[in-house]
């Protein structure tokens, strides 16, 4: 089946450093990929997606490009913030059945920003 | 704009009681999920709905029922909770059918304690 591996926090930063989240996925077929973000007591929300090989997702000063030949959807930012703290999750949306598409993610990488 | 709204924020129960955690999305979408988040394990799917008059079983669904109430209401029933329910609950949305590229829209979470 589909799964999504992503590095093991926690990420510890001072601020402006450079950020690298790698994660690399299974799936049967083309699927789109998405990195979500989870800031304490909130739920999961969007930080960005590619929707096919080659693509670029970009947001807020992160990136994640779609790698078919190396099956992976790293995140990136040139400088990280204290407000950047949060939990990443990296996922990934397939057809499962008829035509429902099915998310898939990874279990969470915990960033946090020191001053 | 209200999105995806959860109640209780909060719930502690005592083994063998039963509760319902709601979610009402005001997004006019044809899909809704059900979600538990555990440290180390990310987020398991536990039902879906597709749409509305539907719902199906996700990764974990033994110990819950569901019922999607009309379009914008799905509810999450514990019938017996057991310590191991012990979680934060999130209930998320999307368009639906077709909707590869579309990002699930979560609300804030349900804390769940089972003693």
């Amino acid at each position: 089946g589909d799964s999504v591996t992503q590095m093991e926090g926690p990420v510890t930063l001072s601020e402006e450093a450079f950020l690298t989240i790698n994660c690399t996925y299974t799936a049967t077929g083309y699927p789109s990929l998405f990195w979500y973000v989870q800031y304490p007591g909130e739920g999961l929300q969007l930080l960005l997606k590619a929707t096919k090989a080659d693509d670029k997702g970009s947001n807020k000063g992160f990136e994640a490009t779609y790698r078919k030949e190396t099956t992976s959807f790293h995140l990136e930012k040139g400088s990280v913030q204290v407000s950047d703290s949060a939990v990443y999750f990296c996922a990934l949306s397939e057809l499962s059945g008829g035509s429902n598409y099915k998310l898939t993610f990874g279990k969470g990488t915990l960033l946090t920003v020191n001053p | 704009n209200a999105g995806v709204t959860q109640t209780p924020k909060f719930q502690v129960l005592k083994t063998g009681q039963s509760m319902t955690l709601q979610c009402a999305q005001d997004m006019n979408h044809n899909s809704m999920y059900w979600y538990r988040q555990d440290p180390g394990m990310g987020l398991r799917l536990i039902y879906y709905s597709a749409s509305e008059g539907t719902t199906d079983k996700g990764e974990v669904p033994n110990g819950y029922n569901v019922s999607r109430l009309n379009k914008r209401e799905f509810s999450l029933r514990l019938e017996s909770a057991a310590p191991s329910q012990t979680s934060v609950y999130f209930c998320a949305s999307n368009p639906g059918q077709g909707a590869r590229n579309s990002p699930l829209h979560f609300g804030n979470g349900t804390r769940l304690t089972v003693t």
